[in-house]
């Protein structure tokens, strides 16, 4: 099975410019995960969706968004971007409930 | 506020000693823990986890120690390789179960 796919790999915005992120989690897995990586802040989660749903969202700013496709698939927007939004996004799909999740390699984001 | 707290944020240990990461949580109803690791720019890999209902899991050179009074767990690796270098996160189930409470991990560099 493919694992846990994202892109672009690396992305540089200005400010106020926004971005979307893409995810195509592994087959059959129908709950996909979004989380934060900056230095000092380990993994911060930003969001959850099943089947299309958004389940839970963590402690961001309405800028980012989220959605899931039909096929599982799912994009991070986030808007109006700001220096301090630079950071590793990583997406991570999980085949049940309290099971272990699978990462994808991330997209670095860099705003300048 | 920060459910699952690791508050060393580097270790450095030779190879061949034991590493001992640890990790604290605040929410009793946690049933559920798993440990990550992470090299730069990748997606955090799975490494082992352990049932509420356990208080030991041990997979090769890897084992996790569960103390629930004192809501502690640690990962101990033996023998620590050079291979072993990198970030190691603690994680427990979000809400629903298919997202996860992250800590802000620890960077462990094994020497040779």
């Amino acid at each position: 099975k493919a694992g846990v796919t994202q892109t672009p790999r690396y992305l540089i915005k200005t400010r106020g410019q926004q971005v979307t992120l893409s995810c195509s989690p592994i087959s059959g897995h129908r709950s996909v995960s979004w989380y934060q990586q900056t230095p000092g802040q380990g993994l911060q989660f930003l969001f959850e969706y099943f089947s299309e749903t958004q389940r839970n969202k963590g402690n961001f700013p309405g800028r980012f968004s989220g959605r899931q496709f039909s096929n599982s698939r799912s994009e991070m927007n986030v808007s109006t971007l700001e220096l301090g939004d630079s950071a590793l996004y990583l997406c991570a799909s999980s085949p049940g409930q309290n099971e272990k999740l699978f990462f994808g390699s991330g997209t670095q984001l860099s705003v300048l | 506020d920060q459910q699952v707290k690791q508050n060393s944020p580097s270790l450095s240990v030779q190879e061949g000693r034991i590493s001992i990461l640890n990790c604290d949580y605040t929410n009793s109803m946690f049933d559920y823990f798993l440990w990550y690791k992470k090299y730069p720019a990748e997606g955090p890999t799975f490494l082992i986890s352990i049932s509420s209902i356990k208080d030991k899991n041990e997979d090769g050179r890897f084992t996790v120690f569960l103390n629930k009074s004192a809501k502690h767990l640690s990962l101990h690796i033996v023998p620590s390789q050079p291979g072993d270098s990198a970030v190691y996160f603690c994680a427990a189930p979000y809400n629903s179960g298919y997202a996860l409470n992250f800590g802000k991990g620890t960077s462990l560099l094994v020497t040779p």
